[in-house]
């Protein structure tokens, strides 16, 4: 399967700060990602979906002007979360594929808001 | 809106068992179900991709099946060994991924 990398592995950061999470396609090209946020024991939370050089689009209470979606190329998208507080503290993942064919996760990033 | 459930939530299995997971969803209207693993804090790596058209999918010791119209599909793993245990979550999709809560098993040597 195709591989996806994502950096940084872990951050931890204080409230109020802003941290950047980079997804990329190591091995093929997608124009669509999904970025997803998972909290302990439980399952997948889609956030938004991307399209490479437009507008994200968001999931019914996740707010946008928070995280921040670049779609820049068809192997890189970033989300940015904006101004941190300890709520926002949770696995990301993200994924590229289609919903008609496999996805292809990332590895995860681990944010701690202090 | 599509649900998507995993029975059991939890599994304890001695090493050698052959072992069922289910997933059930609402909306029959799926382009494909993908089931995966997932260790703990990690990300997901997938294990079978199942697409609307067929009825199932087999890796090595894994077997998954799916029945469209009555909404299920099964994971299928034989012989368990400690190193499968994990968290296994399907997802199901249609407009967009919908997740199951996962299952989680542990393998006792």
């Amino acid at each position: 399967g195709a591989v996806v990398s994502q950096h940084p592995s872990r951050v931890i950061c204080k409230s109020g700060t802003s941290v950047k999470i980079e997804c990329r396609s190591l091995d093929f090209q997608a124009t669509t990602m999904f970025w997803y946020r998972q909290f302990p024991k439980k399952s997948l939370m889609l956030m938004a979906t991307s399209n490479e050089g437009s507008k994200a689009t968001y999931e019914q209470g996740v707010e946008k002007d928070k995280f921040l979606i670049n779609h820049a190329s068809l192997t890189l998208s970033t989300l940015t979360v904006t101004s941190a507080h300890p709520e926002d503290s949770s696995f990301y993942i993200c994924s590229f594929g289609t919903v008609y064919n496999e996805q292809f996760f990332g590895p995860g990033t681990r944010l701690t808001v202090l | 809106k599509q649900e998507v459930t995993q029975i059991p939530a939890a599994l304890s299995v001695p090493e050698g068992e052959n072992l069922v997971l289910n997933c059930s969803f609402t909306d029959s209207a799926i382009y494909n179900l993908q089931w995966f693993r997932q260790d703990p804090g990690k990300g997901l790596t997938s294990l079978l991709l199942i697409q609307s058209s067929q009825r199932e999918q087999t890796s090595g010791r894994l077997n998954a099946s799916l029945d469209k119209s009555s909404g299920r599909s099964t994971l299928y793993i034989a012989a368990s060994q400690p190193g499968d245990s994990a968290t296994y979550l399907c997802a199901v999709s249609g407009n967009q991924f919908y997740f199951g809560t996962g299952t989680s098993l542990t393998v006792i040597p």
